[in-house]
């Protein structure tokens, strides 16, 4: 089946750690975004990348890292300098930037202890 | 000016009967407009994507678009409990440095009462 996967479904940190969420996709898309969700707010854009070896900060990519080095592949780090990193981590992907269709991956649950 | 509107809601609609949402967006230079459904704590499903002015249906699910006036909208007809979700709005924005991205709207509960 193609689609996006991330893992893990729910994670748990405890202050001044850093974690990596992982994201795949089997579409063959060329661009990958990550957004984070809180309660009662739209998504806000954290990075994207529209081809391998190359990504581009969003509107909130201070205390996030990431990397491309697969098409496939496209995992975020939030390090201890994200002062308030619980939320809901949502990754997505598209066929050429965002003017197509993005879709979603289920989500990465992150609650910080 | 939120580069995205919605209406919060909730919206509450008899089961049967249309339900509308809207949406108006700042950037006259926006091209795509998605409407995305996401139920609670799951992530959003692409539901809807509109392009050029007027209508688009797709199944119980109309979009509306008017480009002039900035706002684009979603219908759905004989609505089901099953449409009870928070519905995103997503518009293609060119930023000032010239990369594209999604920006999308807070979205608007809709719960359908049976």
């Amino acid at each position: 089946d193609g689609g996006i996967t991330q893992s893990p479904k729910y994670l748990f940190r405890k202050e001044g750690q850093n974690v990596t969420l992982s994201c795949e996709q089997n579409l063959n898309h060329d661009a990958m975004y990550w957004y984070r969700q809180d309660p009662g707010q739209g998504l806000r854009l954290i990075y994207y990348s529209q081809i391998v070896n190359d990504f581009q900060k969003g509107d909130i990519a201070e205390g996030y890292s990431v990397s491309r080095e697969k098409k496939e592949s496209f995992p975020l780090t939030v390090t201890s300098a994200q002062k308030n990193p619980t939320a809901f981590y949502l990754c997505a992907s598209s066929i050429t930037g965002a003017a197509n269709e993005q879709f979603f991956g289920p989500g990465t649950r992150l609650t910080v202890l | 000016q939120k580069e995205v509107e919605q209406n919060s809601g909730p919206l509450s609609v008899p089961e049967g009967a249309i339900a509308s949402l809207n949406c108006t967006y700042s950037d006259r230079g926006s091209q795509s407009f998605f409407w995305y459904r996401q139920y609670s704590g799951k992530s959003p499903e692409l539901i809807m994507s509109i392009y050029s002015n007027g209508d688009k249906e797709d199944g119980r699910f109309t979009a509306q678009l008017n480009k002039a006036s900035q706002y684009v909208s979603l219908l759905i007809r004989d609505s089901q409990p099953s449409d009870s979700a928070t519905y995103l709005c997503a518009v293609r924005i060119i930023s000032n440095f010239g990369n594209e991205k999604l920006t999308f709207g807070t979205g608007t509960r809709l719960t359908i009462i049976p």
